[in-house]
């Protein structure tokens, strides 16, 4: 399978932990993407990739949240002392020098 | 105002039978469009994008219209497998963002 691949596909965690998610692009794809979706909504952005570079960031992703991509290939996100808000599905998505991006399955957080 | 607006439905649609939806968005700088398609619990999928001249995907078709700020998506002959949510999404690409802006989805039902 050479689609957006994603690690864990969930996730459940106590209050005040950190968790770390993986996503592994598309290998050919040097734009990567970190979208959030909470029950009945769309996605909603998180931050942006271009190679090892992150060139934007969403108001949403706050002090908590950190996300890398070392070697312009995979990427982590990582969430530090969690909160029951941040209980969301977390999307990866990657995409070329085109505007089309594709999505990985998701990792599901639920914090207790 | 959110940035995408769709009709949350559900549509609620026999097999066979036509249906339409309609999305607004409210920046006028937004130069890419698309319809994305969610299984429940799973990732988005790109349906189709969206083209100012109207495009048709076998039985989809979407239309845009800049000067309304208005995409649609109209699908013949459902099917089943057509129940999902249809996501309305544009991308704006102002300060070389790519970032896409997704509508809350409208969700459809096609029964026997």
């Amino acid at each position: 399978d050479t689609g957006v691949s994603q690690d864990p596909r969930h996730k459940i965690t106590k209050r005040g932990q950190n968790v770390t998610f993986r996503c592994d692009p598309i290998s050919e794809h040097n734009r990567l993407y970190w979208y959030r979706q909470t029950l009945g909504q769309g996605p909603e952005f998180l931050t942006y990739f271009q190679n090892e570079a992150q060139l934007e960031k969403s108001r949403l992703l706050s002090d908590r949240f950190s996300a890398e991509r070392p070697k312009g290939s995979f990427s982590t996100l990582e969430i530090q002392r969690t909160e029951q808000g941040d209980s969301a599905m977390y999307l990866c998505a990657s995409s070329s020098v085109t505007d089309t991006q594709y999505f990985g399955p998701g990792t599901r957080l639920t914090v207790l | 105002r959110k940035e995408v607006e769709q009709d949350p439905g559900p549509f609620n649609v026999p097999e066979g039978a036509t249906v339409a939806f309609n999305c607004t968005y409210s920046n006028s700088a937004s130069q890419s469009f698309f319809w994305y398609r969610q299984d429940c619990r799973k990732e988005p999928k790109l349906l189709m994008s969206v083209y100012s001249s109207g495009n048709e995907d076998g039985r989809f078709t979407a239309q845009l219209n800049r000067a309304s700020q208005y995409i649609s998506l109209l699908i013949r002959d459902s099917k089943l497998s057509d129940s999902a949510t249809y996501l309305c999404v544009v991308n704006s690409r102002m300060d070389s963002s790519y970032k896409l802006i997704f509508g809350s989805g409208t969700r459809l039902l096609v029964r026997p």
